[in-house]
């Protein structure tokens, strides 16, 4: 069966520091992978999405970015954490026309 | 342009059935979807529609679409308890790999 796994659940890191999240999908092949950003329990901001082994694309300029090193694999990632980076982090993958399937999400804290 | 619109709010008294609204601009949506997120949870694909469909319906749920109007609807019959969640509408145009969501409605229970 088609599963996908986000970790870890829950993060607090300092201002400055890297952060590194990571999404990984089983039973399928060849998926669109996607990172949401969801602020204050709303709406989504889609931030990067990949059609394939390093083919990413950005949708918002920030502070953020994105890796496909592997074809179900999937890594968000930035150097150094802003405060605005707070939120809850959502991967999804999808296949065909069908709908995104989602992680259960990281919440992100930045101190 | 990509804009998706629900209301924000909508609280309904147990057993009532609940409508649930969104607009979308894009005229080329190829599909429509429904998703839910309960508190702290990811996303949950609900339902779908093919944007040739005017209706579907999947136990409780019922989507209505108005291709002329951009308008589409989610009813839920028999509401309970934990239908309590964020409703989130999204749409899939022909030419682009991702989907755009609306905002996301809030969906209270009241006894």
């Amino acid at each position: 069966s088609q599963t996908i796994h986000q970790w870890p659940a829950t993060l607090v890191q300092p201002v400055g520091s890297p952060l590194s999240l990571e999404c990984t999908v089983e039973g399928t092949s060849n998926p669109n992978l996607y990172w949401y950003r969801q602020a204050a329990g709303r709406g989504l901001q889609l931030l990067f999405y990949s059609v394939g082994i390093g083919q990413i694309s950005s949708e918002v300029p920030q502070n953020l970015s994105a890796s496909r090193p592997q074809d179900r694999q999937f890594i968000l990632s930035s150097k150094k954490l802003l405060l605005s980076d707070s939120g809850f982090y959502l991967c999804a993958w999808s296949v065909g026309d069908h709908g995104y399937t989602f992680g259960s999400g990281t919440r992100l804290t930045v101190v | 342009g990509e804009d998706v619109e629900q209301s924000l709010f909508l609280s309904v008294r147990e057993g009532d059935s609940s409508v649930i609204n969104c607009t979308y601009t894009d005229s080329s949506s190829t599909y429509l979807y429904w998703y839910k997120q309960e508190p702290g949870a990811g996303l949950q694909l609900l339902t779908y529609i093919f944007s040739n469909m005017d209706m579907k319906q999947d136990q409780r749920l019922t989507v209505l679409l108005n291709k002329k109007d951009k308008h589409l609807s989610l009813r839920i019959a028999d509401t309970q308890t934990g239908d309590s969640a964020i409703y989130f509408c999204a749409e899939k145009y022909s030419s682009a790999s991702k989907i755009i969501f609306g905002s996301g409605t809030r969906l209270s229970i009241r006894p």
